[in-house]
């Protein structure tokens, strides 16, 4: 399965934007690119997704380099809610398998 | 998606169905553990009522799914490593690849 670095944390101030970077350079054609988060003491939620094209959500936006081997979840305006683990996972076209979430982004906000 | 109960603390040897249930008329359910450092691991899967697949750690665990919206996981034997917090996610199909997660069941054996 194609992997994804993460940095391992990023600050931020409340009502700033946040950019959280990922690299996934061995992804395939085929695969999505799904970013999810955890708040504490919660499951993962689901927060955008794209294949090559950038995408904006009420949460987030995604922009996805032209070669696909990066991407980058960006918080428009960050707040105390959004603290939360980021996670960055790849996904294959038409998959009903297992995400493999790795150790995400520790996103703290302060106020 | 609802998991209960939130928090259980059982005896080593002790059996525990963990329930999970979903309102969003969902083919796709799944079973997670998530430890630190290990990220969410599979342990079972369903893609219909009375189908199970085997995901990466199914040892120690059997899966029960009667009706659509609910899958149960069991613990028939409850030992110390199977401490963790367990995940349901449910997916619509094989298109959007978009799972849900449940709030999660936090499991001490001791």
């Amino acid at each position: 399965d194609a992997k994804t670095t993460q940095p391992n944390s990023m600050e931020s101030n409340e009502e700033e934007p946040v950019h959280l970077p990922c690299n996934h350079s061995t992804i395939s054609g085929t695969d999505y690119i799904h970013w999810y988060r955890q708040l504490p003491s919660q499951g993962p939620e689901y927060v955008i997704h794209g294949l090559t094209s950038n995408v904006n959500n009420r949460m987030a936006s995604l922009a996805i380099a032209e070669d696909r081997k990066s991407s980058t979840l960006i918080l428009h305006r960050a707040t105390l809610r959004d603290a939360a683990v980021y996670y960055c996972i790849l996904t294959a076209t038409d998959s009903w398998g297992k995400l493999q979430f790795g150790a995400g982004t520790q996103v703290v906000v302060t106020p | 998606v609802t998991q209960t109960p939130k928090f259980q603390v059982l005896k080593t040897g002790q059996s525990m169905t963990l329930q999970c249930t979903q309102d969003m008329n969902h083919n796709y359910m799944y079973w997670y553990r998530q430890d630190p450092g290990l990220g969410l691991r599979l342990i079972y899967f369903s893609y219909d009522v009375k189908m199970k697949e085997k995901g990466d750690i199914p040892e120690g665990y059997s899966v029960s799914r009667e009706k659509k919206e609910r899958f149960s996981l069991i613990l028939e034997s409850a030992s110390t490593n199977q401490t963790s917090m367990y995940l349901c996610a449910t997916q619509q199909g094989t298109g959007k690849n978009i799972q849900y997660f449940g709030a999660g069941t936090r499991l001490s054996v001791l």
